[in-house]
């Protein structure tokens, strides 16, 4: 597609599950980056990955947040036991390099109960 | 603490009015980008100013670079219902590959 897509758009689960958010950059963008944007706030870096590799984990807020890439395209971020300090819109972007304007997906509205 | 703080944090302005918005640091920056966020939507690029002193305009938004390359501002003209939004600056500190964002102005413009 021309843009970021993520999936799914909104997510509602319960305390304690795991959740699984994706992430479809532009092709041939190699660097990938997910946000988390908590209600009225700014955008809180979690992680980055230059093709398939993350040098920057140091944002993931807990060991409960893991993210993979793979094939240098499709990113997923997962929370396991989720918490509802949770909620927020998880935002992805790519770009050309770590350099270069970042397109940003529309984002998942994550809401645990 | 931020490293990147924006003021105002919210601002409700009528239609026709001029604003401005600010983005301050105590640490030097080689170049400083500015993001406009919609309801429901990601932040998207406004500009990206490199040069200490820089001043772009983009239609009615004019944008400046601090000389010491610490701070910016963004100055709206005669703003209209369409500038509504969350606006962003970031930054790339030195020695780091991960983009920072700031505190965020939230604008809201009335007909």
């Amino acid at each position: 597609g021309a843009g970021v897509s993520q999936s799914p758009s909104n997510k509602v689960t319960e305390k304690g599950k795991d959740v699984e958010l994706r992430c479809d950059p532009i092709s041939g963008h190699t660097a990938l980056y997910w946000y988390r944007q908590r209600l009225g706030q700014g955008l809180e870096f979690l992680i980055y990955f230059q093709g398939n590799s993350a040098p920057d984990k140091s944002g993931l807020p807990s060991d409960r947040f893991s993210a993979e890439r793979t094939g240098e395209s499709v990113s997923t971020l997962t929370i396991q036991r989720t918490q509802q300090e949770d909620s927020a819109v998880y935002l992805c972007a790519s770009s050309l390099s770590w350099t270069e304007e970042l397109f940003f997906g529309s984002g998942t509205q994550l809401s645990v109960l | 603490t931020q490293l990147l703080e924006q003021s105002p944090q919210f601002l409700s302005i009528q239609e026709g009015e001029n604003l401005t918005v600010y983005c301050n640091s105590s640490s030097v920056f080689s170049s400083l980008q500015w993001y406009r966020q919609e309801p429901g939507e990601g932040p998207v690029l406004l500009v990206t100013v490199v040069t200490g002193g820089e001043v772009k305009k983009l239609k009615r938004l004019t944008f400046q670079f601090g000389d010491a390359r610490k701070d910016s501002s963004l100055h709206i003209t005669a703003a209209q219902p369409g500038d509504t939004g969350l606006y962003l600056c970031a930054v790339l500190p030195l020695g780091t590959d991960k983009l920072i964002f700031g505190t965020g102005t939230r604008l809201q413009v009335f007909p």
